[in-house]
């Protein structure tokens, strides 16, 4: 089945450490994003990438990292450089000129 | 720069309409979505609408755009237990990129049996 898929679904890492969120799409998309949750706030987009080898920051992108060496895959690494990592994270891809947006279901990142 | 704001809450009973609604403040919008979200779930898009239009309705969803005053409305018809969600409004300039979206806060649905 196509689609977008995000792994793990939960993740605990101690403060301090660098982690790497996955997120993989089989929709043939060119365009990927990651979004940011929390409670009480709306998603605000943190970088994305229109095509392979490049990408842009989003409104939010201190203390993350991202690669696009495939056009199937945007992992997001989360620095020890972001001060409040605790969050639910959401990988998106959309077609290059299409009206929507396909969403993972999230990574849920605690940090201890 | 862009702002999307919604209400936080509404609760309704099962089987009564339900609106959710949503102010921006971006001109160049293009696009405005609907997306629900389930408990630790992703988001799905209910619907969408183009900035020339002033109404869409699919199904149970009836959304309404008023552009001179920016305000976006969806209704849920006859609403269910299983509508509970969070709904969060957003808006694109599209273009090349419309998962580059602006989202509102989230309205979290209560659906009372």
């Amino acid at each position: 089945d196509g689609g977008i898929t995000q792994s793990p679904k939960y993740l605990f890492r101690k403060e301090g450490q660098n982690v790497t969120l996955s997120c993989e799409q089989n929709l043939n998309h060119d365009a990927m994003y990651w979004y940011r949750q929390d409670p009480g706030q709306g998603l605000r987009l943190i970088y994305y990438s229109q095509i392979v080898n490049d990408f842009q920051k989003g409104d939010i992108a201190e203390g993350y990292s991202v690669s696009r060496e495939k056009k199937e895959s945007f992992p997001l690494t989360v620095t020890s450089a972001q001060k409040n990592p605790t969050a639910f994270y959401l990988c998106a891809s959309s077609p290059t000129v299409n009206t929507e947006a396909f969403f993972g279901q999230g990574t849920r990142l605690t940090v201890v | 720069g862009e702002d999307v704001e919604q209400s936080l809450f509404l609760s309704v009973r099962e089987g009564d309409s339900s609106v959710i609604n949503c102010t921006y403040t971006d001109s160049s919008s293009t696009y405005l979505y609907w997306y629900k979200q389930e408990p630790g779930a992703g988001l799905q898009l209910l619907t969408y609408i183009f900035s020339n239009m002033d109404m869409k309705q699919d199904q149970r969803l009836t959304v309404l755009l008023n552009k001179k005053d920016k305000h976006l409305s969806l209704r849920i018809a006859d609403t269910q237990t299983g509508d509970s969600a969070i709904y969060f409004c957003a808006e694109t300039a599209g273009g090349t990129s419309y998962g580059k979206l602006t989202f509102g806060q989230g309205t979290i649905l209560t659906v009372h049996p």
